[in-house]
């Protein structure tokens, strides 16, 4: 199984500024059609998950363009510039490559 | 609207049995691959199935592998997860996750239906 590690856990920013949330593969998620299936979900207090960000940087309907994702074989980034209130919540990274999909551990942000 | 609604849970015994379904609207599940993803009190997500458009591939969670049964009724439009020999691990909210082609993210979440396994 692909092991997904999040860094950090936890994540206090000043609204305004900006974040970034790493996530480390175990192994290479490109596929060999040349797409990597890396994914990011937001789940905010209360809220179910809802789609970020698809194939590592492809932002998903309604997401704004503060929000975006990088990243190639095995390390990604998910950055969030002048981070507002409604960007509290826990950010999870998922290998989409293949099955088992596998989630990880999440980062918890919050408003300094 | 696409709609994903997710019923049967509750509370049960360990080793017992549960059914859960998930009524999709808005969309054909013939046309997506469909997910169960489950989340424990308090835990991340965890994967634990899936069902392919076409019907052709399914698979699971080693940790369900064996116990648990994904399948559909298309004629419903739904989406099912027999549950068998439960474990106390096994409890968490479970939500059914539309999939859209070339894996473009889970897009559509149910609200869950809660699992609690206790003795």
């Amino acid at each position: 199984d692909i092991v997904m590690t999040q860094s950090p856990l936890s994540l206090p920013v000043i609204p305004g500024e900006s974040a970034s949330i790493s996530c480390r593969s175990s192994q290479s998620l490109l596929h060999g059609n040349g797409n990597i299936y890396l994914d990011w979900y937001l789940q905010k207090p209360g809220q179910l998950p809802q789609l970020l960000i698809y194939m590592t940087f492809n932002r998903a309907s309604g997401v704004p363009d503060r929000i975006s994702g990088s990243g190639s074989g095995t390390d990604f980034t998910l950055r969030i510039s002048r981070v507002e209130a409604e960007d509290v919540g826990v950010y999870y990274c998922m290998q989409a490559l293949q099955t088992p999909l596998t989630f990880g551990g999440g980062t918890k942000l919050e408003i300094k | 609207q696409v709609q994903l609604v997710e019923s049967g849970g509750g509370v049960v015994q360990p080793g017992r049995s549960l059914r859960l379904s998930c009524a999709a609207s808005g969309f054909a599940l013939t046309s997506y691959g469909m997910h169960w993803v489950r989340q424990a009190p308090d835990k991340g997500l965890e994967w634990v199935a899936y069902f392919s458009y076409d019907g052709r591939n399914k698979d699971y969670a080693e940790s369900v592998k064996g116990r648990f049964t994904i399948s559909r009724d298309t004629s419903k439009n739904s989406l099912y997860l027999q549950m068998n020999s439960l474990r106390t691990e096994d409890t968490a909210v479970y939500h059914c996750v539309k999939d859209p082609p070339a894996r473009h993210g889970m897009d559509v979440w149910g609200q869950g239906t809660t699992v609690t396994v206790s003795s």
